[in-house]
């Protein structure tokens, strides 16, 4: 099983420069999530999707966009790239909205931008 | 401010003796509780959760307190095993809108020793 594949698995970037994050499950989930984490510190929600066709924000979208046209893929767009925006981001899936329904993640993606 | 604290950053226990990490939570609308294991290089992976109407939930090694009147939980393995030397996410799901939001303590760095 597959699960949540994200790739590129690392990427450097210069200030300025765009690039998509690109993120794909193969368990049907309709629910997905973009992560960033920052040295030291606990995962904020970037944006969420409940379905194809619907996204929405999270803690800290300012310099992202998304778009979900399939329920398989759900891509992250970085504009402008600033360093501020080097972490690494995690992509997740989840079956359902329940509260114990547990988040599945990929293995991120580390990038560094110079 | 954080909603969800890891206060303790790093533990280290012996092989074959029981780890307890803990977790504290100031958000009284909190209703699910939920642990994740990560190995470097990895996406974060889930443990074990619980109901916030419930105070122990227990999968195999695996078990979690929750303490509601003083918002804390806990999260014990017994017996605790090297494969174990991971950093253990605590994370807090709430409803926001119309979707649920985790939010995530900063980790706690557990080492197994042989």
């Amino acid at each position: 099983n597959a699960g949540v594949t994200q790739t590129p698995k690392f990427r450097i970037l210069k200030i300025g420069q765009s690039m998509t994050l690109q993120c794909a499950q193969d368990m049907n989930h309709n629910y997905m999530y973009w992560y960033r984490q920052d040295p030291g510190m606990g995962l904020k929600l970037i944006y969420y999707s409940v379905g194809a066709g619907i996204t929405d924000k999270g803690e800290v979208p300012n310099g992202y966009n998304v778009s979900r046209s399939t329920t398989e893929d759900f891509p992250l767009r970085l504009e402008l790239a600033a360093p501020s925006q080097t972490s690494v981001y995690f992509c997740a899936s989840s079956y359902s909205s329940r509260g114990e329904q547990p988040q599945h993640f990929g293995d991120g993606t580390r990038l560094s931008i110079l | 401010d954080q909603q969800v604290k890891q206060n303790s950053p790093s533990l280290s226990v012996q092989e074959g003796r029981i780890s307890i990490l803990n977790c504290d939570y100031t958000n009284s609308m909190f209703d699910y509780f939920l642990w994740y294991k990560k190995y470097p290089a990895e996406g974060p992976t889930f443990l074990i959760s619980i109901s916030s109407i419930k105070d122990k939930n227990e999968d195999g090694r695996f078990t979690v307190f929750l303490n509601k009147s003083a918002k804390h939980l806990s999260l014990h393995i017994v017996p605790s095993q090297p494969g174990d030397s991971a950093v253990y996410f605590c994370a807090a799901s709430e409803w926001a809108g119309n979707n649920r939001k985790l939010i995530w303590g900063l980790g706690t760095s557990l080492a197994v020793n042989p």
